[in-house]
Order: structure tokens, then C-alpha cells, then sequence
């Protein structure tokens, strides 16, 4: 089946920082979305970017489709950014990767 | 407030007994999904339902029970869990399946198994 790496696998910001997360994937996809779980467990759409540039305040995507990878662009971090982000594919269905654990300190 | 409303938020049940999660969404979606997450995991996908029938079941233990009793709802049966099935259990729903539209995940079922 397909593989999707995420990297880095944790990520420790100072408040304010930027920070961009990483997204490859093994094979062709219909669909990718990015995601944010936050401490509580709420898993919050961020993207659905399965090729092509968005953005969306301080967050933004891009999905490079040819090459297999996307990043997720985090600009002045803060401690509510704090939580786990997931990329997710979906060549037949979806498929998550490892996550990156973000912590971004006050 | 997320589309897809999942109830209980928390369920804490012996290994002898019966229970179900529920999952609603009214936004017209087709395919509806239970995930399971363990602690520290990724979301790993349990079940698809499309247009109100089992298209995809990834090998779960017959403990396990889904049923789609219409468009707009989604349950899990539970019965004689081990207390590994402790996990959060995630619905979410799509348009259709394989129609290149995002999944809408709920927030969740916390489950604990004594």
C-alpha cells in the first residue's frame, strides 16, 4: 500500500516562530488533506490541497502532486498551534502518516 | 462546531457489555468511515459505508459490529471488548467514496474498557 512520511516527528517552537512540516508519499493520490488534532483529541480540517497552493490566515499549503510531497507552512506560531499535524492521502482510501508533534512555547 | 456529530463523547464499559457509538451528519455525504486511534497513533480506518452499504471492512474483529441504518447515520456495535479496543473511535463522512471531496471527521468517541 502507499506510504506517507511526515517529517520532522516533533518540532519545538519558541512563540513566534515559523515552521514548515513535510509530506511525502509513495504513489499517485486523489486526494490529500492536512489536519490538526488538538489536545483534546478534536481532529480540525486544515487543508483538502491534493495539488496546487492555498492559504488560510497564518497557515498555508503547497502539494507538489508530480514529485509526491506537500508542506504545511506555520507562520508566528502560537501556543494554540500546539498539538499533533497530520497529513492524510487518499489513493483508494485514506491513509494518515506518523504525524508531527508541535509544541510551541510561550 | 464540526458537521459530523458523534455521541457518546466518552464511554467507559466492562469487557461483558453491549454499547453502541453513534454518528450523524446532514450534509447530504454518502460515505461515512470509522476510524480507530490509539494513543500516540494515527487515525486507522475500521470501516467505509457507501450509500448505505459496506464497501470496505479492514479486517476488524467481529466485536466490532457497523451498521448504516440511513444516509445520515452511522453506529458501531460493541460487544465482549478487550480492554486493547481502549482507543478513540473517529467517524467521518465525504460526499462520496472515491469522489475527490475531503473527508469531515467528527470529534470523537473516547472509549476505555475495564
Amino acid at each position: 500500500g502507499i506510504q506517507v512520511e511526515q517529517s520532522p516527528p516533533d518540532l519545538i517552537l519558541q512563540e513566534g516562530a515559523n515552521s514548515t512540516l513535510r509530506c511525502n508519499f509513495s504513489d499517485s493520490v486523489n486526494n490529500l488533506q492536512w489536519f490538526h488534532q488538538n489536545p483534546w483529541g478534536q481532529l480540525i480540517n486544515l487543508f483538502y490541497i491534493p495539488s496546487g497552493t492555498k492559504q488560510n490566515g497564518r497557515l498555508s499549503a503547497t502539494t507538489v502532486a508530480t514529485e509526491r510531497y506537500s508542506l504545511l507552512y506555520i507562520s508566528s506560531s502560537q501556543t494554540t498551534d500546539s498539538g499533533v499535524y497530520f497529513c492524510a492521502v487518499e489513493p483508494n482510501d485514506m491513509r494518515f502518516g506518523a504525524g508531527t508533534r508541535l509544541t510551541v512555547k510561550p | 462546531d464540526t458537521e459530523v456529530t458523534q455521541t457518546p463523547k466518552h464511554l467507559v464499559m466492562g469487557m461483558t457489555n453491549k454499547k453502541s457509538l453513534k454518528c450523524e451528519q446532514h450534509m447530504g455525504h454518502r460515505a461515512m468511515y470509522w476510524y480507530k486511534q490509539k494513543a500516540k497513533k494515527p487515525p486507522e480506518l475500521m470501516f467505509v459505508y457507501s450509500y448505505e452499504k459496506l464497501s470496505i471492512n479492514e479486517s476488524v474483529p467481529s466485536r466490532f459490529s457497523p451498521e448504516c441504518p440511513n444516509s445520515s447515520l452511522l453506529n458501531l456495535h460493541l460487544h465482549a471488548l478487550q480492554p486493547e479496543d481502549s482507543a478513540l473511535y473517529l467517524c467521518a463522512s465525504s460526499y462520496r467514496e472515491y469522489s475527490n471531496q475531503p473527508q469531515h471527521f467528527g470529534d470523537g468517541t473516547r472509549l476505555s474498557i475495564l
